[in-house]
């Protein structure tokens, strides 16, 4: 079992340009998670998805970030138009239905 | 919605035991999870318990849970350097005694162990 794998570990990138992030979440696992790690807000939840359908996306913070999940084993966050407020960790995470939660080792998103 | 409280530091020697508190506001059946993150690194689950149980112990961890003042604690014995690091509270609602959607984390707390 490689545990929940997200690409890219680092990325920099210039304010306005789009940034894709990438997640595989462990093989038979239904539940997606996405979190953004800051000094300021602690672990806030994004977005997560039951079976690829998103359940709960209130804690995106704006129309520039979106999520998909197209298939059970692999999910995106994308930022058009980063900011550097943007800069932070993300993490993703899966579940199984009655299962725990893995976390995969997160992005360090850079915006300058 | 779910809320979950945690001390921010926490300073101990090296030997002695460690106790991190966190309190959370949800009613409802759910299960209340330690994680531990080093500089750097992801999140790793430490112990996890369900909350019609009152207390669990794992190895050098002992998670005590008082359900009447929704108080989690997690006892660190014989506490060592390589057990410093932020460790977070987290609960997610359960169904018939079944763990389903979202985590929810307290702010985390610094425990650094002194030599």
């Amino acid at each position: 079992d490689a545990g929940v794998i997200q690409s890219p570990r680092h990325e920099v990138t210039e304010m306005g340009q789009e940034v894709t992030l990438r997640c595989k979440p462990i093989s038979g696992h239904d539940y997606l998670f996405w979190y953004r790690q800051t000094m300021m807000r602690g672990l806030e939840l994004l977005i997560y998805f039951n079976n690829n359908v998103p359940i709960d996306d209130s804690g995106m913070p704006e129309d520039r970030f979106s999520a998909k999940m197209p298939n059970a084993s692999f999910s995106t966050l994308k930022i058009q138009p980063s900011e550097p407020r943007d800069s932070a960790v993300y993490f993703c995470a899966s579940k199984r239905t009655g299962g725990n939660y893995t976390f995969g080792s997160g992005t360090r998103l850079t915006v300058v | 919605g779910e809320d979950v409280e945690q001390s921010l530091f926490l300073s101990v020697r090296e030997g002695d035991s460690s106790v991190i508190n966190c309190t959370y506001t949800d009613s409802s059946s759910t299960y209340l999870y330690w994680y531990k993150q080093e500089p750097g690194a992801g999140l790793q689950l430490l112990t996890y318990i369900f909350s019609n149980m009152d207390m669990k112990q794992d190895q050098r961890l002992t998670v005590l849970l008082n359900k009447k003042d929704k108080h989690l604690s997690l006892r660190i014995a014989d506490t060592q350097t390589g057990d410093s690091a932020i460790y977070f509270c987290a609960e997610s609602p359960s169904w018939g005694g079944t763990s389903y959607g979202k985590l929810t984390f307290g702010q985390g707390t610094i425990l650094t162990v002194h030599p």
